[in-house]
């Protein structure tokens, strides 16, 4: 059963603290991607890794950070310089050569 | 520079009725749209798609219609169901190897029974 998978569901950060989110996906896709959604906004890209140990910034990568050790995980680390890290995190994935991307369930972060 | 834009915030249809959702957009490289639909605290599902090379595309209820001289597409949903109510993203991405995809900021729409 391919997909994507998030987690945790929902994560929540005191002050000064970083956290990281999962995502994992058994499609054998080579390109993944995190998207922060605030509230009557659209989905906005943070980083983006096309193949294995590369990754690339998006619009908004700042207080963020990124790794891809593994074809499968593309973790994200929210630092402490993300001032306002309240919102709705997706990732997702694609077949290297192909647009259409695939995404996971979401995690939501919370501040303390 | 909002480069997607999706100028109606919500949308309310009857059930059976078609459900039109627009999307606009200003970057000439991009190439290839596709519609996303969403519901509260999920993540997009993958609607349908359509090349800069054509003009349509359809799947089962959904079609997607594409203008390129006037930069528009839009979502025609036929016969409309309560279960399409979700808010809908339009979302474009250039040519080349850069998979990075834009999206404008959704539609809600609601199918009233």
């Amino acid at each position: 059963d391919g997909g994507i998978t998030q987690s945790p569901k929902y994560l929540f950060r005191k002050e000064g603290q970083n956290v990281t989110l999962s995502c994992e996906q058994n499609l054998n896709h080579d390109a993944m991607y995190w998207y922060r959604q605030d509230p009557g906004q659209g989905l906005r890209l943070i980083y983006y890794s096309q193949i294995v140990n590369d990754f690339q910034k998006g619009d908004i990568a700042e207080g963020y950070s990124v790794s891809r050790e593994k074809k499968e995980s593309f973790p994200l680390t929210v630092t402490s310089a993300q001032k306002n890290p309240t919102a709705f995190y997706l990732c997702a994935s694609s077949i290297g050569v192909a647009k259409t991307q695939y995404f996971g369930p979401g995690t939501r972060l919370l501040v303390l | 520079d909002q480069q997607v834009k999706q100028n109606s915030p919500s949308l309310s249809v009857q059930e059976g009725r078609i459900s039109i959702l627009n999307c606009d957009y200003t970057n000439s490289m991009f190439d290839y749209f596709l519609w996303y639909k969403k519901y509260p605290a999920e993540g997009p599902t993958f609607l349908i798609s359509i090349s800069s090379i054509k003009d349509k595309n359809e799947d089962g209820r959904f079609t997607v219609f594409l203008n390129k001289s006037a930069k528009h597409l839009s979502l025609h949903i036929v016969p409309s169901q309560p279960g399409d109510s979700a808010v809908y993203f339009c979302a474009a991405s250039a040519g080349g190897s850069n998979y990075k995809l834009t999206f404008g900021k959704g539609t809600l729409l609601t199918v009233n029974p």
